[in-house]
């Protein structure tokens, strides 16, 4: 989930491992919520997307889960590999669409471990 | 095909000293952004440019801060006088469509203030 300051959510799993990775927001005009992935001494990369008219989303490995409801978003990395070890960000747009859907109010990240 | 480019990688500075970052965005891509990254405060936008003109840079700190993109090749990112709580990664992303969040990141410049 969301934290402030430096001590970022951890998740460690084993390889093979599905992966749950969660996040809270609070914009409740949000409608399109991403997440990326940074791997370390890199920039974030775009891993899925998806629109507040949906409530799931797959894509190669990966499932995101949203519910508008109780403002919460998840990942679901199915058999997780050590390839995937890196910092995961959810991002929302605060309802800016338009012409304005790269305006991301990124959330503070976790950190997943992937042991081999 | 060549990413998005950003130079210098690495930057250390004294305090009061003029940095330029600069930011070559991918071929055909018609919207740019530069977001700063600290442990502190993560991810923050700092300003966007949709075919070269800026939209929004309410996230722009303060007047020391300035970005400017000339073309639809290049953008820069300027901070005079610089400050050391400006030490931070700074990252440029484009983008092929404006109704898409899926931005392709530089691999960012690190910035050190002394």
């Amino acid at each position: 989930g969301e934290s402030v300051g430096l001590h970022l959510p951890t998740l460690s799993v084993q390889e093979g491992d599905n992966s749950i990775i969660n996040c809270a927001y609070s914009n409740s005009a949000s409608d399109y919520f991403i997440w990326y992935k940074q791997e370390s001494g890199k920039g974030p990369q775009f891993i899925i997307d998806i629109r507040s008219n949906m409530d799931k989303r797959q894509g190669q490995r990966v499932t995101v889960l949203l519910n508008k409801t109780v403002k919460h978003l998840s990942l679901q990395i199915a058999a997780t590999q050590p390839g995937d070890s890196a910092v995961y960000f959810c991002a929302e747009n605060g309802g800016a669409g338009g012409t304005s859907y790269g305006k991301l109010t990124f959330g503070q990240g976790t950190i997943l471990t992937v042991h081999p | 095909d060549a990413g998005v480019i950003q130079s210098p990688r690495h930057e250390v500075t004294e305090m009061g000293q003029e940095v330029t970052l600069r930011c070559k965005p991918i071929s055909g891509h018609n919207s740019l952004f530069w977001y700063r990254q600290t442990m502190m405060r993560g991810l923050e936008l700092l300003i966007y440019f949709n075919n070269n003109v800026p939209i929004d840079d309410s996230g722009m700190p303060e007047d020391r801060f300035s970005a400017k993109m000339p073309n639809a090749s290049f953008s820069t990112l300027k901070i005079q006088p610089s400050e050391p709580r400006d030490s931070a990664v700074y990252f440029c992303a484009s983008s092929p469509r404006t109704a898409s969040g899926e931005l392709f990141f530089g691999e960012g410049s690190r910035l050190t203030v002394l």
